[in-house]
């Protein structure tokens, strides 16, 4: 039980598109879920909370226009990074938390999504 | 922003030895997670301490906690070559259940 998944694994887009991500909880519900980056071999950054029907919570640092976060379910996140610029290429990984449900703030990871904007 | 550093940033060991990884932080925490993340993957959660632990085992795993000395170690004995991956310390730090990741450690298993 307590999968994550992403969708797409991978994907490259032209500078100035947007790219949505999506995150599921397959097997549980999830009021929130977390979005981090992860750069070539650095650290998880959070970037912001998910929180189904309410906005999300940024980051500082975080723009909060152009990482368009969306949890409209208790299963589903996305984040849709708009008009992407190769610095934005990073690998982004989402987290669903269990709290509520058992455990002590375990949370369980998506496989992530590698973005390569050209 | 991150909580704290780790160190060794990285790790070479040959496989049947043991390896340690060190992770200090910053501000009072309810709980410290470690994680493992092979490569260009999702992270694996290993294992939890609450911050009125000290010592916790899971299998091959030894993590101890010093909330004095804000710092906790991860330890794995009798290394394979498949303990191969990065291992990340994660505190929880308020009531948001947010976690902040620490920096990191590379363990290399040489077979």
């Amino acid at each position: 039980g307590a999968v994550v998944s992403q969708h797409p694994s991978w994907v490259i887009c032209k500078s100035g598109t947007s790219v949505k991500i999506e995150c599921r909880s397959l097997d549980f519900q999830a009021t929130t879920m977390f979005w981090y980056r992860q750069f070539p071999k650095q650290s998880l950054m959070l970037m912001a909370t998910s929180n189904e029907g309410s906005k999300a919570t940024y980051e500082q640092g975080v723009e909060k226009d152009k990482f368009l976060i969306n949890h409209a379910s208790l299963t589903l996140s996305t984040l849709t990074v708009t008009s992407a610029h190769p610095e934005d290429s990073s690998f982004y990984i989402c987290s669903a938390d269990l709290t509520g449900q058992g455990s002590h703030n375990e949370q369980f990871f998506g496989p992530g999504t590698r973005l390569t904007v050209l | 922003s991150q909580q704290g550093e780790e160190d060794p940033q990285a790790l070479s060991i040959q496989e049947g030895e043991n390896a340690t990884m060190n992770c200090s932080y910053k501000t009072s925490i309810n709980n410290l997670q470690w994680y493992r993340q092979n490569s260009g993957r999702g992270l694996v959660h290993l294992i939890l301490i609450r911050s009125n632990e000290r010592e916790k085992h899971s299998g091959r795993l030894r993590v101890t906690l010093d909330t004095s000395k804000k710092s906790s170690s991860l330890l794995i004995t009798a290394s394979r070559a498949a303990d191969t991956a990065s291992y990340f310390c994660a505190t929880d730090v308020d009531s948001s259940y947010k976690l902040i990741f620490g920096s990191g450690t590379r363990l290399l298993v040489r077979p």
